[in-house]
């Protein structure tokens, strides 16, 4: 199966400050790499995900980078706001439609 | 109008029991899987289900079985629970094999005792 590797476990941030979490791979057949968000006793959310046919992919503060040679993938939060306080976790999928999470990082966003 | 939704919300039972969790989608998916979600927070696939495959992650004991009434509705049974069975269960859907976005139900809170 697929081993997804996730850093760092913790992350502390001022407000306004970027953050970013890096994920490696290990099955380079995987093709789709999402990330969630999992606040405090609630559901893990998708707040974007990026394909192998491409490498960064933007959503007003939030962006994914790719680079499937180093089977390496990042998540960059920029101007961090006290609400992006929360888990947050990547994936790759494998075997058709199994995702493989990463460990998770706890951001913390200091106002 | 809840996409994916679990019952119980919180589960609690004693050691040796049997204990199911339903789950319903109402997106339309295809395909739904459940997860386990333990004390340090690692999420881990348990099994896919469509209705022409289940794929089992081969870590999960053959206590855990997914049942699937419908295309709407996959149920997660446990037999002879165990302390280390604890843990948060979550549900989703994805719309098919070719589309991989999965959407999470809210969760279902197990405490064996």
């Amino acid at each position: 199966g697929e081993n997804v590797e996730q850093h760092p476990s913790t992350l502390s941030v001022q407000e306004g400050d970027s953050a970013v979490i890096k994920c490696t791979y290990s099955d380079s057949a995987s093709n789709y790499f999402p990330w969630y968000k999992q606040e405090l006793g609630k559901r893990p959310q998708l707040i974007i995900d990026i394909r192998s046919n491409v490498g960064e992919k933007k959503d007003q503060r939030i962006a994914v980078t790719l680079n499937k040679t180093a089977k390496h993938f990042s998540l960059h939060i920029t101007e961090t706001q006290p609400e992006d306080s929360a888990v947050y976790f990547c994936a790759a999928v494998y075997a058709g439609n199994m995702l493989t999470f990463g460990g998770g990082t706890r951001l913390m966003v200091k106002p | 109008d809840t996409a994916v939704s679990q019952t119980p919300k919180y589960l609690v039972t004693q050691m040796g029991n049997d204990k199911s969790i339903k789950c319903e989608q109402n997106l339309g998916h295809d395909t739904m899987y459940w997860y386990k979600q333990d004390s340090k927070k690692f999420l881990k696939i348990m099994f896919s289900y469509n209705n022409k495959e289940l794929i089992i992650n081969e870590t999960v004991p053959n206590r855990f079985s997914p049942k699937s009434p419908d295309k709407a509705h996959l149920n997660l049974h446990i037999n002879s629970l165990e302390l280390g069975d604890s843990a948060v269960y979550f549900c989703a859907s994805s719309q098919g094999r070719n589309s991989y976005e999965q959407y999470f139900g809210p969760g279902t809170r197990l405490t064996v005792t």
